[in-house]
């Protein structure tokens, strides 16, 4: 049974900073891993999705590396600022495409 | 092209009722996901659906929940005789093809509340 955790569960870090989340997954056998933000009340927004076969996705000023042997992804934020305060969630995909989520990280840059 | 929409955003069900939760994928969509966010906890998967087929529901409770994508409209979560311990945030998700291969679009969920 594919487990996600995330560490830490929670992070304060001043503007300008740059962070790095992490995700660890039990079953290596996954399809993909996708990192998600959610703000206060609202839905979650898609980052960034890694293949399977792939090692890192960038997107602007984020990157998410995935290593499969280890068992662990990484989201690297860079020149953290206040509008990236938010729960980070990683998710890992199923073979039939359902997303087995982390807890998620909450986020939260101060100016 | 208008995102995955959910509607209620808000529900408010006392124990007893009836709770349908309505999903409109993104246009082009024939993958639904959907998940539940119980409080303080993390998202668990409930059921994947393509048109007028249930493709896994390991995460559906056994009793009182059910999940339809019919042909034509919407997908429907119906949950019948809600107890308290249904109140949480209910989220749908749709991608174009296989959801291990693409992207899932998350709606903004409906809020159910049971009194």
């Amino acid at each position: 049974k594919q487990e996600v955790t995330q560490i830490p569960a929670a992070l304060s870090v001043p503007e300008g900073e740059n962070l790095v989340l992490n995700c660890s997954f039990t079953d290596s056998a996954i399809y993909n891993l996708q990192w998600f933000r959610q703000d206060p009340g609202k839905g979650l927004t898609s980052l960034l999705l890694i293949q399977s076969s792939q090692r890192e996705q960038t997107s602007g000023r984020l990157n998410a590396s995935l290593d499969k042997s280890s068992g662990r992804s990484t989201l690297y934020i860079a020149a953290s600022q206040p509008g990236d305060s938010a729960t980070y969630l990683c998710a890992a995909s199923s073979n039939t495409g359902k997303l087995i989520f982390g807890q998620g990280t909450t986020l939260q840059v101060k100016p | 092209n208008a995102g995955v929409m959910q509607n209620p955003r808000h529900l408010v069900r006392r124990r007893g009722q009836e709770a349908r939760l309505r999903c409109s994928p993104m246009k082009g969509h024939s993958h639904v996901y959907w998940y539940r966010q119980l409080p303080e906890e993390g998202l668990k998967f409930m059921v994947y659906l393509q048109k007028e087929n249930i493709i896994d529901e390991s995460g559906m409770p056994k009793e009182r929940f059910s999940a339809e994508f019919p042909k034509e409209g919407p997908s429907i979560l119906r949950i019948q005789q809600v107890v308290r311990g249904d109140s949480a945030a209910y989220f749908c998700a749709s991608s174009q093809g296989q959801g291990m291969e693409e992207t899932q679009y998350f709606g903004p969920g409906t809020r159910l509340l049971v009194l």
